[in-house]
């Protein structure tokens, strides 16, 4: 059964970096040409796509995060991670990794980590 | 303001049916495959649909999909008490907008 696990600082200063990791278990993160996404939820609110990272190794992100988001992949390590720079207070969120299909176009998401929260704050 | 529309909330008793709708464009549902999400309080979300009206393994009958023109509608029948939840639908959207969108969510209420 596939696994996803996220990690990293539950807190972040305004200004600084925010940085996740997404550990794949269960599973190689370089077969069957999925891509992998990360997935944001402010507190009380919706679903909000941050980007994807293809099997290729290329990416996507949302336009209105673009110019702040990087999205890598260490193989090596089967996980993957996020960056977003420059955070504010409207990045507080729950932050989920999750999978989509090897399938342009049709984004769903079929297996996600649990989540973990990330409060901007000073 | 989500780029799909859907009800704030429905209710409805034990053992009945519900309906919950996702309202897009021509740009979102109405030329591209769309998927539902089960969100239980204080958990991930769950793929309920996907491909419009297609089921995961382990996704009872009791969940459904549909989708006509530029709106989706999600079915539950036989609802349970443990059904209460959030339900969101998703897409792909190919106008300037994000190209991955999900509608605002509707929390589900059994009474």
């Amino acid at each position: 059964q596939l696994q996803l696990q996220e990690s990293g600082s539950g807190l972040v200063k305004p200004s600084q970096t925010l940085s996740l990791t997404c550990a794949v278990s269960g599973g190689s993160i370089s077969s069957g040409g999925y891509s992998w996404s990360w997935i944001r939820q402010p507190p009380g609110k919706g679903l909000e796509w941050i980007g994807y990272i293809y099997h290729s190794g290329s990416t996507y992100y949302n336009p209105s995060l673009k110019s702040r988001v990087t999205i890598s992949v260490d193989r090596s390590k089967n996980q993957f991670s996020l960056k977003l720079s420059s955070v504010t207070a409207a990045d507080t969120a729950v932050y989920y990794c999750a999978r989509a299909p090897p399938r342009p176009r049709v984004p769903y998401f079929d297996y996600w980590g649990q989540g973990t929260l990330v409060t901007v704050s000073s | 303001q989500s780029v799909l529309t859907q009800p704030p909330s429905v209710s409805a008793a034990p053992g009945q049916k519900v309906t919950i709708s996702c309202s897009g464009s021509s740009s979102n549902i109405g030329n591209n495959y769309v998927s539902w999400y089960q969100q239980l309080p204080g958990t991930a979300p769950k793929l309920l649909i996907y491909d419009n009206n297609k089921r995961p393994s382990g996704i009872p009958d009791r969940f459904s999909g549909s989708k006509s023109g530029t709106s989706a509608t999600l079915g539950i029948t036989g609802l349970q008490t443990g059904d209460e939840a959030d339900y969101y639908c998703g897409t792909w959207d190919s106008s300037l907008s994000a190209p991955v969108v999900f509608g605002g969510g509707t929390k589900l209420t059994v009474l």
